[in-house]
């Protein structure tokens, strides 16, 4: 049963426009969620994360949104550029005594057009 | 710093062959990670080890073996290889955050 789920594999967007990127999870327990962009052949990188008392972070063109009673977080990138194609992976923790266990969605290709 | 470093980056292997994948951190972080990545999948959870001396089964432990060298060091072995082994392995790390670092990976190929 997938707790994290990233229910499209593929967006495209137009350089300059804003990428929405969703997520949703189903355990209850999770209280920390993570954003990681992975380009092909290299290891995922950290970009964002949120903690369940929030229900937004910025880091400059980067915000991720928590819904937390419907379970459903978000990545907004604006505006988006040629340089964010690449996947992006949704992850979640329960931080209590998980000692920092992830758990990943599938991950959704975002390719940004100029 | 190097960060998080893995060896070999790939590797072939045939049917019942065994090996060890190597991964190290400089970053003195506590616990560390072992991930596979499958098409269509994400990361999937094979063994983690919150502290030097301990080590606990993730989400997809079968046919692995991993070993707590030290603090910097975190292997996974395979003792006998499978065909359904044949993925992307990656190594992570962190100090006391859910925010792990990632190595650039090992792909490995099982025929």
């Amino acid at each position: 049963d997938q707790q994290v789920k990233q229910n499209s594999p593929s967006l495209s967007v137009q350089e300059g426009r804003i990428s929405i990127l969703n997520c949703d999870y189903t355990n209850s327990m999770f209280d920390y969620f993570l954003w990681y962009k992975k380009y092909p052949a290299e290891g995922p990188t950290f970009l964002i994360s949120i903690s369940s008392i929030k229900d937004k972070n910025e880091d400059g063109r980067f915000t991720v949104f928590l819904n937390k009673s419907a379970k459903h977080l978000s990545l907004h990138i604006v505006p988006s550029q040629p340089g964010d194609s690449a996947v992006y992976f949704c992850a979640a923790s329960a931080v209590r005594g998980s000692n920092y266990k992830l758990t990943f969605g599938k991950g959704t290709l975002l390719t940004v057009n100029p | 710093n190097a960060g998080v470093t893995q060896t070999p980056k790939f590797q072939v292997l045939k049917t019942g062959q065994s090996m060890t994948l190597q991964c190290a951190q400089d970053m003195n972080h506590n616990s560390m990670y072992w991930y596979r990545q499958d098409p269509g999948m994400g990361l999937r959870l094979i063994y983690y080890s919150a502290s030097e001396g301990t080590t606990d089964k993730g989400e997809v432990p079968n046919g692995y073996n991993v070993s707590r060298l030290n603090k910097r060091e975190f292997s996974l072995r395979l003792e006998s290889a499978a065909p359904s082994q044949t993925s992307v392995y990656f190594c992570a790390s962190t100090r006391d955050s859910p925010e792990q670092f990632f190595g650039p990976g090992t792909r490995l190929t099982v025929l």
